[in-house]
């Protein structure tokens, strides 16, 4: 049972452009949500986060979009550059209900950014 | 600096033998994870801890053990019943219960199976 869903495993996207990754999830009890970016043989690395409460956070070129009615995320990178190469993964967490704060993460979507 | 390393960076198996990965971090995290990556199936959770002395299976916790005797280590062996154990292995640790600070991720450790 995948509860956190990346449906598309690549992306390419020209230099300078928009780059939208999407996300969808299907436990209504998440309610924090985090991108990670992750190089080849490196571990990944936060990028964004958002909590249910706000439907919008943003931070320099990158900008997480929250639909809790679609349970949908997105991710728009703007404008797109080729150090943005890399696999990106949705991930949520419910931390009211699991104090542990476990995250489950989505397949990922590897964004190929060309020049 | 604070952070979390894991060891060995690739490691090779042979069919049978059990394997154990380090990860270790001082950053004072109170939990700890440990994740699996193959292609096209995400980060999928192996085992997690939340306190020392205390851990609980993940969704792919066959075939695999860990142990949490010290807070800044949590070491996972991967035995001969895990069937297919060539993959990427990642351990992270973070702060429950304070907010949310996500996780911090070690660099990984590639095992191959010969």
């Amino acid at each position: 049972d995948q509860q956190v869903k990346q449906n598309s495993p690549s992306l390419s996207v020209q230099e300078g452009r928009i780059s939208i990754l999407n996300c969808d999830y299907t436990n209504s009890m998440f309610d924090y949500f985090l991108w990670y970016k992750k190089y080849p043989a490196e571990g990944p690395t936060f990028l964004i986060s958002i909590s249910s409460i706000k439907d919008k956070n943003e931070d320099g070129r990158f900008t997480v979009f929250l639909n809790k009615s679609a349970k949908h995320l997105s991710l728009h990178i703007v404008p797109s550059q080729p150090g943005d190469s890399a696999v990106y993964f949705c991930a949520a967490s419910d931390m009211i209900y699991n104090q542990g704060g476990k995250l489950i993460f989505g397949q990922g979507t590897e964004l190929s950014v060309k020049p | 600096d604070g952070g979390i390393t894991q060891s060995p960076k690739y490691l090779f198996r042979k069919e049978g033998q059990n394997v154990t990965l380090s990860c270790e971090q001082n950053l004072n995290h109170d939990a700890m994870y440990w994740y699996r990556q193959d292609p096209g199936q995400g980060l999928r959770l192996i085992y997690y801890s939340q306190i020392v002395n205390d851990f609980q299976k993940g969704d792919i916790a066959e075939g695999y053990s860990v142990s949490r005797e010290k807070k800044e280590s949590f070491p996972l062996t991967v035995t001969s019943a895990q069937k297919n154990p060539t993959a990427f292995y990642l351990c992270a640790s973070s702060i429950p219960r304070h907010g949310w600070y996500g996780y911090t991720f070690g660099s990984g450790t590639r095992l191959t199976v010969v």
